[in-house]
């Protein structure tokens, strides 16, 4: 069965650069999620999508933005990096009427480094 | 806001031995779902169990269970039989439910289980 799929799997960036992570969704799942999960931590809701319009936000920094487009694949634009901004990013997908109590099916997450 | 809770930071269980890690959580909320994900070395989120709210039995899957207690809002997973492949960081999560709202999952701080051999 496909899966939620993330590029790049790790990326290594330098302070101050621009990072953009990309998430194909499972097919007919028209809602994605980002997490980002620090070091030892547990994963922070960033920001989610439905139907390609934004529908949540979290605790995402003002110099990340984010979009869904029109094949539902969402992006997540990192601006101006610090190094606290060095995590895994998980992208999630559901479908948004029948999805909503299964959980989510994650992806396998984009390590970033920022040095 | 829902908060989530783990008590236990790490836990360990012998090979073929049961074992229970324990979650509570804070919500205002009567209708709403919670999950138990399992994230081993490879990082990988992956569904171990899931409970809605209304629903008084608890979820089992396999050898995985839940003690599910609405009014103490506990939600302990039980996992029985533990094998080697059991080892992974446990993170218990809670979604609302009430439609329009929001749908995104807020997650416990973790249980590191080790299993023995």
């Amino acid at each position: 069965a496909a899966g939620v799929i993330q590029s790049p799997r790790h990326l290594i960036k330098e302070k101050r650069e621009t990072a953009t992570l990309k998430c194909y969704p499972i097919p007919r799942h028209d809602t994605v999620y980002w997490y980002q999960q620090g070091p030892g931590q547990d994963p922070q809701f960033l920001i989610s999508f439905y139907e390609k319009m934004q529908s949540d936000k979290g605790s995402i920094p003002d110099r990340f933005s984010a979009q869904q487009f029109s094949d539902y694949h969402s992006e997540l634009n990192m601006s101006s990096l610090e190094l606290g901004d060095s995590a895994l990013y998980f992208c999630a997908s559901s479908q948004r009427r029948t999805g909503a109590g299964y959980g989510y099916t994650f992806g396998s997450g984009t390590r970033l480094t920022v040095v | 806001a829902q908060t989530v809770t783990q008590s236990q930071p790490e836990m360990s269980v012998q090979e073929a031995e049961t074992v229970t890690l324990s979650c509570t959580y804070d919500t205002s909320e009567s209708d709403y779902y919670l999950f138990w994900y399992k994230q081993p070395p490879s990082r990988q989120m992956i569904l171990v169990i899931r409970q809605e709210a209304y629903k008084q039995q608890n979820a089992t899957e396999n050898r995985f269970s839940v003690n599910f207690q609405k009014a103490a809002k506990s939600f302990s997973l039980k996992i029985s039989d533990s094998q080697l492949g059991d080892a992974a960081m446990y993170f218990c999560a809670y979604r609302r439910r009430l439609p329009g709202s929001a749908r995104q999952l807020t997650f416990g701080s973790g249980t590191q289980l080790t299993v023995l051999p």
